[in-house]
């Protein structure tokens, strides 16, 4: 049992190239999520799939798109890299369910960066 | 939506004194409140959550206490040890629909100097 598990774990890109970050989980969840971290900004989500099929904007969306491939599978995709999006990227995936399951679980995270 | 905010940002204390962070929530309908732990490096991982029925939990040094009424909860650790130094996140979740994010605080940077 991996948990959730993100590659790759460290990127650098040049301003302009895309790139995907690839997220898995095996806990049979049904909600995933992509945030981004940076200092002092704490964790900020990007995307989020509430379940398979759906997806929606988190609070810093610009610049990303991602596609919930399946169940398992959740991926971030940059068209165009900026250096604004030097960060720390995290998968994350939880049960959903408001009464139990709200426990979020993280992968190891992805560091990329743009130059 | 919901807002969080966690203070200190930083926090540094004696081995074996206590450490006490903060959070204020904005929406009152908001009803689990998890504690992440972040060491340098790491990926965050839950160390303790309180839901809204309940008002205090403890598991063995580390306690949450919650005040619906003032909207805040705050995270005490108590016996401080250095293996405690790490990033420390507060998240508050609301029930409009089943799968709504977690909403995180800021973080806060523990020391525990030895």
């Amino acid at each position: 049992n991996a948990g959730v598990t993100q590659t790759p774990k460290f990127q650098v890109l040049k301003t302009g190239q895309s790139m995907t970050l690839q997220c898995a989980q095996d806990m049979n969840h049904n909600s995933m999520y992509w945030y981004r971290q940076d200092p002092g900004m704490g964790l900020r989500l990007i995307y989020y799939s509430a379940s398979e099929g759906t997806t929606d904007k988190g609070e810093v969306p610009n610049g990303y798109n991602v596609s919930r491939l399946n169940k398992r599978e959740f991926s971030l995709r940059l068209e165009s890299a900026a250096p604004s999006q030097t960060s720390v990227y995290f998968c994350a995936s939880s049960a959903g369910s408001t009464t139990s399951g709200n426990t979020i679980y993280f992968g190891e995270g992805s560091w990329l960066t743009v130059v | 939506g919901e807002n969080v905010e966690q203070h200190p940002s930083t926090l540094s204390v004696q081995e074996g004194d206590s450490a006490v962070i903060k959070c204020t929530y904005s929406d009152s309908a908001s009803n689990y409140f998890p504690w992440y732990k972040q060491e340098l490096g790491k990926r965050p991982q839950l160390i303790i959550d309180i839901r809204s029925n309940v008002g205090e939990k403890k598991d063995q040094r580390i306690a949450v206490t919650l005040n619906k009424t003032a909207k805040h909860f705050s995270l005490h650790i108590t016996e401080t040890q250095p293996e405690d130094s790490a990033v420390y996140f507060c998240a508050a979740k609301t029930p409009l629909s089943g799968n709504t994010p977690l909403v995180f605080g800021k973080g806060t940077r523990l020391s525990v100097i030895a």
